[in-house]
């Protein structure tokens, strides 16, 4: 069966740090992958998606970047973090010719 | 473009009454519809989803929802709420492989 991990869990970080938040998917190949933003009063926000290594396409300009290094290796990051970055950060995978997404357990964040 | 709106942002309910949870979504072709929960500082789960064949769609935890194309919904219901049904519910719409996402509902189960 298939399983996403994301790490860390929670994170408390200043202002103008560097973030990196990973994801990882077990037990399927070639998938696609997202990283979404929940923020208080925001819902859920899509961020970046991938559908394969190296491919990376960015649904909202913004302080954040992602990285695909690897088929089932999903990467979030900022070189300088801003207070409104701070949010619950999901990561989420779809397997080829499906339609339903299946979401990792999450990553809070809060910039200080 | 596709897009769902789930009508009250909170649902409060008494313990064994009927859940219903109301999403109306807008697309210009044959849409493929989900409902996903979330529980507080978890990722979301997938309840149910429509994508072609019978209208009414069981998921897990007792729920279902019935696809109406004439009223354009994909409302959510339980007919008997639980305790552990408390938590924030989505309803979503797939477009070229991206998922767009209704507000979200609170559910509160009232003992």
């Amino acid at each position: 069966s298939q399983t996403i991990h994301q790490w860390p869990a929670t994170l408390v970080q200043p202002v103008g740090s560097p973030l990196s938040l990973e994801c990882t998917v077990e037990g399927t190949s070639n998938p696609n992958l997202y990283w979404y933003r929940q923020a208080a009063g925001r819902g859920l926000q899509l961020l970046f998606y991938s559908v394969g290594i190296g491919q990376i396409s960015s649904e909202v300009p913004q302080n954040l970047s992602a990285s695909r290094p690897q088929d089932r290796q999903f990467i979030l990051s900022s070189k300088k973090l801003l207070l409104s970055d701070s949010g619950f950060y999901l990561c989420a995978w779809r397997g080829r010719g499906w339609y339903e997404q299946y979401f990792g357990p999450g990553t809070r964040l809060t910039v200080t | 473009a596709q897009s769902v709106t789930q009508l009250g942002s909170h649902v409060s309910v008494s313990e064994g009454a009927l859940v219903l949870l109301r999403c109306n979504y807008s697309s210009s072709v044959p849409p493929y519809l989900f409902w996903y929960v979330q529980y507080p500082n978890q990722g979301l789960q997938l309840l149910l989803k429509y994508t072609t064949g019978a209208t009414l769609v069981k998921g897990i935890n007792g729920f279902e929802a019935e696809f109406k194309k004439s009223e354009t919904s994909f409302h959510l219901t339980k007919p008997s709420a639980h305790m552990s049904d408390a938590a924030e519910y989505f309803c979503a719409v797939s477009l070229l492989g991206k998922l767009s996402f209704g507000a979200g509902t609170t559910v509160t189960v009232r003992a």
